[in-house]
């Protein structure tokens, strides 16, 4: 069974204080691993997709990184509009099946 | 609109009764998804359609709870003889599985209280 576990659970940070989160995943064949934000009240909104072991993405004050047991994601000099929950999953190779399996986040608060 | 649109935004009904929560996918999306969203907990697959194939029902908690979707586009989650364990946030999301990528667009939920 396809397995997401996200570090830590709460993370408060001070404007300008940078950390990473993390996102460790087992799972049979990976196919992609997929970064959410979340912010209260809204659905999960897309921001990254990496498929395979040393791939990195950037968006802004973002980089999402992956190996092949986990992945980051390293938010530089955050601002309060960081603050959200970062939400991590994972599509597993299952021949046609496209089910996708979410981590329980990382609820960010960046105070200014 | 351009993105997944759920209704109702919020729904509060009796114990007992049934109750139906719809999605309209992104057009042209292919796929389309749900999923429960309990307070402090993570996404809960519940089920998945894509294209004219048989949905995946595997994550439906219990018999009580069923979908459907309509040509290949609207979707409606059904949840007979509600209890108060039902009361979540229901999210819809679709996606237009392109080589092998699975992007997935999420609506902003129902909001289901059972009293």
């Amino acid at each position: 069974e396809d397995q997401v576990t996200q570090s830590p659970e709460a993370l408060r940070l001070q404007e300008g204080e940078s950390s990473s989160l993390n996102c460790s995943y087992t799972v049979s064949g990976l196919r992609g691993l997929f970064w959410y934000r979340q912010d209260p009240g809204k659905g999960p909104e897309f921001l990254f997709t990496l498929y395979s072991a040393g791939e990195e993405k950037e968006k802004e004050r973002l980089k999402a990184t992956l190996t092949k047991k986990e992945s980051f994601l390293h938010i530089t000099a955050p601002k309060p509009e960081d603050s959200a929950t970062y939400l991590c999953a994972v599509q597993a190779h299952s021949g046609g099946y496209q089910k996708v399996t979410f981590g329980t986040g990382t609820k960010l608060q960046v105070i200014p | 609109g351009a993105g997944v649109s759920q209704s109702p935004s919020n729904k509060v009904t009796e114990k007992g009764k049934d109750v139906e929560l719809r999605c309209d996918p992104i057009s042209g999306h292919t796929a389309l998804y749900w999923y429960r969203q309990s307070l402090g907990q993570g996404l809960e697959f519940l089920i998945y359609f894509q294209g004219n194939s048989a949905p995946d029902k595997s994550g439906l908690p219990s018999d009580r709870f069923s979908a459907e979707r309509t040509g290949g586009s609207v979707s409606t989650l059904t949840i007979q003889r509600t209890q108060q364990e039902d009361s979540a946030v229901y999210l819809c999301a679709s996606s237009l599985v392109r080589g092998g990528e699975n992007i997935q667009y999420f609506g902003a939920g129902t909001r289901l209280s059972v009293l």
